[in-house]
């Protein structure tokens, strides 16, 4: 089955602790998200990628660092800089030519400890 | 800058009664616009879409949205409401290279 898989389901972190969320796809998409959900305020983007080994900063990309070495993996750090990362942790990924169209894994929960 | 603005962060209706989910966009050249379901705890859902064409647009599940030029609307409705649908519901339109996301409306059905 083509889909996008996020892992682990719940993650916890320590303080002063950097963590990894895993994000793959299977559906040749070029483009890939990073969203950020906390209650009320909806998906915020925190990184996007368009390319293999390019990215670009989201509105919220402070305290966190991507990866896009390739096409089909774009994992998220939430550094020891991100102050309050309890969030529920979205990704996302679009094919060319689909007037922008994403479509989102299960998404990661992290909860600091 | 472009901006989603989706009316009434939640909204109950009876099962059975109509859906509606308010969803305004701000920009001068209409975007390509989006809904999006989203069950607790899971990703998001894409319900429909409009891009060009028809202002109607039929999705999933029953519902449909139709554009508004002259409204810069987007509104999302459902005939008769189940209790399936309580969910999270996001509207969002298309910009350069990503989605701009409302601020979701979470839609409750009692029996």
């Amino acid at each position: 089955d083509g889909g996008i898989t996020q892992s682990p389901k719940y993650l916890f972190r320590k303080e002063g602790q950097n963590v990894t969320l895993s994000c793959e796809q299977n559906l040749n998409h070029d483009a890939m998200y990073w969203y950020r959900q906390d209650p009320g305020q909806g998906l915020r983007l925190i990184y996007y990628s368009q390319i293999v080994n390019d990215f670009q900063k989201g509105d919220i990309a402070e305290g966190y660092s991507v990866s896009r070495e390739k096409k089909e993996s774009f994992p998220l750090t939430v550094t020891s800089a991100q102050k309050n990362p309890t969030a529920f942790y979205l990704c996302a990924s679009s094919a060319t030519g689909t007037e922008g169209t994403q479509y989102f894994g299960p998404g990661t929960r992290l909860l600091v400890l | 800058a472009q901006s989603v603005t989706q009316l009434g962060s939640h909204v109950s209706v009876s099962e059975g009664a109509l859906v509606l989910l308010r969803c305004n966009y701000s920009s001068s050249v209409p975007p390509y616009l989006f809904w999006y379901v989203q069950y607790p705890n899971q990703g998001l859902q894409l319900l429909l879409k409009y891009t060009t064409g028809a202002t109607l647009v039929k999705g999933i599940n029953g519902f449909e949205a139709e554009f508004k030029k002259s409204e810069t609307s987007f509104h999302l409705t459902k005939p008769s409401a189940h209790m399936s649908d309580a969910a999270e519901y996001f509207c969002a339109a298309h910009n350069t290279d990503k989605l701009i996301f409302g601020t979701g409306t979470r839609l409750q059905v009692f029996p």
